[in-house]
């Protein structure tokens, strides 16, 4: 069975800090891979995916994400943070069809 | 822009009561899933859909039905509602054209059972 681990159930960074938010998942498997971020009070929003090729992937607002097949591991980073990326981070694993498999979620608190 | 709307976004209901969330989506995506969230399960799938008229059940149906009367529309149904239904619940459309099916959300609708 397929699962998506996110060890960091929060996160505190000072504004203009660099981060990263850890993920590890189970499949057996070619995952599609994917990291949404939730506002308050709002939907999840798609910030990046991965499904193929070049194993960095660029997303929205300056985040990207590394896919390691050998670590099982996709974990997001961005170079500075800004107090307005406050928010929790989802990682999530498709198996196809229906089958999407959502992480914990990881809190990530920008202090200023 | 993709957009889901959800109805309503806040709602009151009593034990035992009938409670019907809606959901619109004009993406024009085949697919549509409804999600409750709580604190420590992440987001855990109710229902989907492949279609209007279809249904499916997905990880924690019991309690819940939907019903898809239209590519559009997409509603989860709690017949007898309880209290272990009170949670946020989220509806999302599914794109699967580039292969990846990404999902766009609803923002919620926090639903509290007395």
């Amino acid at each position: 069975a397929q699962s998506v681990t996110q060890p960091d159930a929060r996160v505190t960074v000072s504004e203009g800090a660099s981060l990263q938010l850890r993920c590890k998942y189970s499949y057996s498997g070619t995952p599609y891979l994917f990291w949404y971020v939730q506002y308050p009070r709002q939907g999840l929003q798609l910030l990046l995916k991965y499904y193929s090729g070049d194993p960095v992937v660029q997303g929205v607002n300056g985040f990207e994400a590394e896919f390691s097949k050998s670590n099982s591991s996709f974990h997001l980073r961005k170079a500075s943070v800004h107090w307005s990326d406050s928010a929790v981070y989802f990682c999530v694993l498709s198996a196809g069809g229906y089958k999407v498999v959502f992480g914990s979620g990881t809190r990530l608190l920008v202090s200023p | 822009e993709a957009a889901v709307t959800q109805s309503p976004r806040n709602k009151v209901a009593v034990t035992g009561g009938k409670v019907t969330l809606s959901c619109n989506q004009t993406n024009n995506h085949n697919n549509m899933y409804w999600y409750r969230q709580d604190t420590g399960h992440g987001l855990r799938l109710i229902h989907y859909s492949y279609g209007a008229g279809s249904t499916e059940k997905g990880d924690i149906p019991d309690g819940y039905k939907a019903s898809r009367p239209s590519q559009e529309n997409f509603s989860l149904i709690l017949e007898l509602a309880t209290p272990s239904q009170t949670s946020v619940y989220f509806c999302a459309s599914g794109d699967a054209r580039t292969g990846a099916e990404t999902l766009y959300f609803g923002s919620g609708t926090r639903l509290t059972v007395l």
